[in-house]
This record gives structure tokens, sequence and C-alpha cells, in this order.
């Protein structure tokens, strides 16, 4: 049981790329989310999906797109990379009802 | 004053020690709490849910003062396996479910 991955692991953008961060869970979870975390900060809520249809932005919305066509699938589009992207990102199942959140084991982006 | 506030530490305890950390909270509406554990560069795992009533899980207690807006986690005999940091969570009543991350406490246990 796989949970939740995350792809890629790593990844170097210059300034000015674009780039999709892969999340997929095989938990069957109808809410997902993106975060970032960045040193000395919480996690930051980027965007979220309560389900195959539905998204909704979170605290940090910007510069970041998303879509999730499946209950699978929850990819992250960073459309122009700058360098304050630069950040550890983590995908996350789970939320309403409990409010427990499973999450991935996180990308690591360098923007240059 | 920060949504959700936690002493960054570090907590530098010797194994056995008692060790507890305070998370405050501002937004009385705050309907969800959790405890969550994040080792060195890995993702955050689920320590355990906060019950208005208070809960134990093993070493750990956790509990929840809604008339001060804190939360607290206690955790006994301290193993060098609880070094890590600890994330506070809440999350608002109504509306979108937009959960509040801590900074995160540092506890180090040493021999």
């Amino acid at each position: 049981n796989a949970g939740v991955t995350q792809t890629p692991k790593f990844q170097v953008l210059k300034t000015g790329q674009s780039m999709t961060l892969q999340c997929a869970q095989d938990m069957n979870h109808e809410y997902m989310s993106w975060y970032r975390q960045d040193p000395g900060m919480g996690l930051r809520l980027i965007h979220y999906s309560v389900g195959a249809g539905i998204t909704d932005q979170g605290e940090v919305p910007n510069g970041y797109n998303v879509s999730r066509s499946t209950t699978e699938d929850f990819p992250l589009r960073l459309l122009s990379a700058a360098p304050s992207q630069t950040s550890v990102y983590f995908c996350a199942i789970g939320g309403p009802p409990l409010g427990e959140q499973y999450f991935g084991p996180g990308t690591r982006l360098t923007v240059t | 004053r920060k949504e959700v506030e936690q002493d960054p530490g570090p907590f530098n305890v010797p194994e056995g020690a008692t060790v507890a950390f305070n998370c405050t909270y501002s937004n009385s509406a705050s309907q969800s709490f959790f405890w969550y554990r994040q080792d060195c560069r890995k993702e955050p795992k689920l320590l355990m849910s906060v019950y208005s009533s208070g809960n134990e899980d093993g070493r750990f207690t956790a509990q929840l003062n809604r008339a001060s807006q804190y939360i607290s986690l206690l955790i006994r005999d301290s193993k060098l396996s609880d070094s890590a940091t600890y994330l506070c969570v809440v999350t608002k009543s109504g509306g979108s479910y937009i959960p509040t991350f801590g900074r995160g406490t540092s506890l180090i246990v040493h021999p």
C-alpha cells in the first residue's frame, strides 16, 4: 500500500521555467492538499481539493495552479518558476471530517 | 499575534526525562487540534489528535485547554527515537477546511 507518492523527489529549475509536481494516492481519499514548507515557517496550504473536479485556493496560491481530474491524482503546476518558490512541497490526503492528514515524502525544489 | 504559536526550542533532555510542549492558538472558533511529528528532511506524520477530554497514547498525552486557548503534548520516559520536531495543527470550524500549522518545537533526547 503506497499511500501517497510524490515525484520527483528533487528538482532544480531556472527562473521562468515551468514544471508539474506529481501527487498520487491509492487510498481513495476525496480530500487532497498541497503545502510548502520553508525554513523557520510552518507548513502553508497552497491549494486543496475536496474531490474530482473541485479545487480551491489555500493560504499561498499565487504562482501555482492545480487540477483534479481523478480521485487519485492532484498535480501542482508552477507556470513560471521564481526563486521565492524554492521550498519543500508536500502533498497530503485526508481532512474533513476527522481532520487527520497523511503526507507524501515531499519534493525539494530549488529555483535558481 | 500569530494564529498558532510554538516555542521552537530546542528542548534538550536526557533519556528517561519527561518533557512538555505547549501550543497556543488565537482563533477561539478553532475546532480540531492535532500533534504531528516531523523527522529531519522527512514528511510530517500524525502523532495524535487532541480531544477536549484529553487523550493518551502510551507515553504521549495530549490535552486541550479551550479557556486559555492552548494545547499541550507531554512525553514521558523520553527515548532517543523521540528526537524530532513536533508540529501543532489547528483547524477552524465552518467554511473551508484550512489547517494552520505551527512552526514546530524541536526535541533532542540525548543519552
